[in-house]
């Protein structure tokens, strides 16, 4: 079953926006952490935030954990073509589960 | 340079076949994880491994098969009774202090049935 649900499935934007994108997720956890998927490739650790944690900058890129409404948020600044991408949540269980549940992603989609 | 390989890249099968997946990592991590990705979906997970000769099943197990003989090794073996394998595999391990550290994927490889 998938823990982490994202919104919006897909979004697309100009270079230079914004992009926010959302996870919900349904249980306790101890961390929850954001990946990036280029298209036929692995997945890159971008940030992770711990269950204490209410946001976190690493350049470009701002995340937010709202335990009481299970929600986090991924912002990119300033996007470019190069953040084409796929973004996916993955949650931690803090229950004695040693495995990341990841969502559906969300597909971004930067035009120049 | 440390990382995790996946090998082949791509894989076609006959209807069937059992066929095996290729997973290795030198960066010395206890937990490795079989996750598969269908277009367009999140991955879902198969097994995972947190030590040498145990292994658990994820929540997609049926039709697979794994084995966790060295620390570096966790072949996935996809069997003749998984009805779909068409899908993208990702292998991805994970550190010491498991719940803190974030997970390294391998680059993945796409099997199709014939």
């Amino acid at each position: 079953s998938q823990q982490g649900e994202e919104d919006p499935q897909a979004l697309s934007i100009q270079e230079g926006e914004n992009a926010t994108m959302n996870c919900s997720y349904k249980t306790s956890i101890n961390n929850l952490q954001w990946y990036r998927q280029n298209s036929g490739r692995g997945l890159v650790h971008l940030i992770l935030i711990r269950s204490n944690e209410r946001e976190k900058h690493s350049g470009r890129l701002r995340v937010t954990l709202d335990t009481s409404k299970k929600s986090s948020s991924l912002l990119i600044t300033a996007s470019r073509a190069a953040d084409t991408a796929s973004y996916f949540c993955a949650t931690y269980f803090s229950g004695g589960y040693n495995k990341l549940i990841f969502g559906a992603g969300t597909r971004l989609a930067v035009h120049p | 340079d440390g990382g995790i390989t996946q090998s082949p890249k791509y894989l076609f099968r006959k209807e069937g076949q059992n066929v095996t997946l290729s997973c290795e990592q030198n960066l010395n991590h206890d937990a490795m994880y079989w996750y598969r990705q269908d277009p367009g979906q999140g991955l879902r997970l198969i097994y995972y491994s947190q030590i040498v000769n145990d292994f658990q099943k994820g929540d997609i197990a049926e039709g697979y098969s794994v084995s966790r003989e060295k620390k570096e090794s966790f072949p996935l073996t996809v069997t003749s009774a998984q009805k779909n394998p068409t899908a993208f595999y990702l292998c991805a391990s994970i550190g010491g202090g498991q719940g803190d550290n974030e997970q390294f994927f391998g680059p993945g490889t796409r099997l199709t049935v014939l």
